[in-house]
């Protein structure tokens, strides 16, 4: 069954600081996937997404994910957290008719 | 491109009464819209999928007499809350997945920006 993974719930960082949040997904085609980010009340909105190719992939706010195959990741990276990234992150799949999503990381930015 | 809207953004009713929520797709067709219920700090879950001109497929343990959809028109969905009650009050999205969409991004859907129901 296809499933996903954020094994990290809460995730600091210092403003200015990098960003790693953590995505493992399992899926036995290949998968379509994407990151989104979500303030509190508020919708989803598509931070990047990853359906073949480069798998390095660049998204807005100056996000980028990269896809590892061998160890089914999808893992959002940040160089420099702004104050305004705290927020939910969510990884998901598109596999068929479906999204499947992770759980959620909840980042809080310390000044 | 590729906008989702949902109407109202908030709504408070009794318990006991029905509420109606509108999912959109603003500038694309969709023959198949979803609708998620998301508890707070929780992440989304799929209540059912919404396809035009037939009956929605419900997620297992969803109630299709309490959450009723009507997918009218290839823009529009709706669900509606019927006797709604203080467990209803929940955040509700929708998504909807793009007719002319090519096999590459067959499976992105576009989401709504939510529905804050409270029920009192």
């Amino acid at each position: 069954a296809q499933s996903v993974t954020q094994p990290d719930i809460h995730i600091t960082v210092s403003e200015g600081a990098s960003l790693e949040l953590r995505c493992n997904y399992s899926y036995g085609a290949t998968p379509y996937l994407f990151w989104y980010v979500q303030s509190p009340g508020q919708g989803l909105q598509l931070l990047l997404k990853y359906f073949s190719g480069d798998t390095l992939v660049q998204g807005i706010k100056g996000f980028e994910a990269e896809f590892k195959r061998s160890q089914s990741s999808f893992n959002l990276r940040k160089p420099s957290v702004h104050w305004s990234d705290a927020a939910e992150y969510f990884c998901a799949v598109g596999a068929g008719n479906q999204f499947y999503f992770g759980t959620g990381t909840s980042l809080t930015v310390i000044p | 491109g590729a906008v989702v809207s949902q109407h109202p953004s908030r709504v408070i009713c009794k318990s006991g009464t029905s509420v109606k929520i509108e999912c959109r797709s603003l500038d694309f067709q969709a023959t198949t819209m979803f609708w998620y219920r998301q508890f707070p700090k929780k992440s989304l879950m799929l209540m059912a999928t919404s396809n035009e001109g037939s009956k929605a497929t419900y997620e297992q343990g969803v109630e299709k007499d309490k959450f009723l959809i009507n997918h009218a028109s290839l823009t529009l969905s709706t669900l509606t809350v019927t006797s709604a009650h203080p467990e209803d009050s929940s955040f509700y999205i929708c998504s909807a997945r793009d007719d002319r969409s090519g096999q590459s991004s067959y499976n992105e859907q576009f989401f709504g920006p939510g529905t804050r129901l409270t029920v009192l």
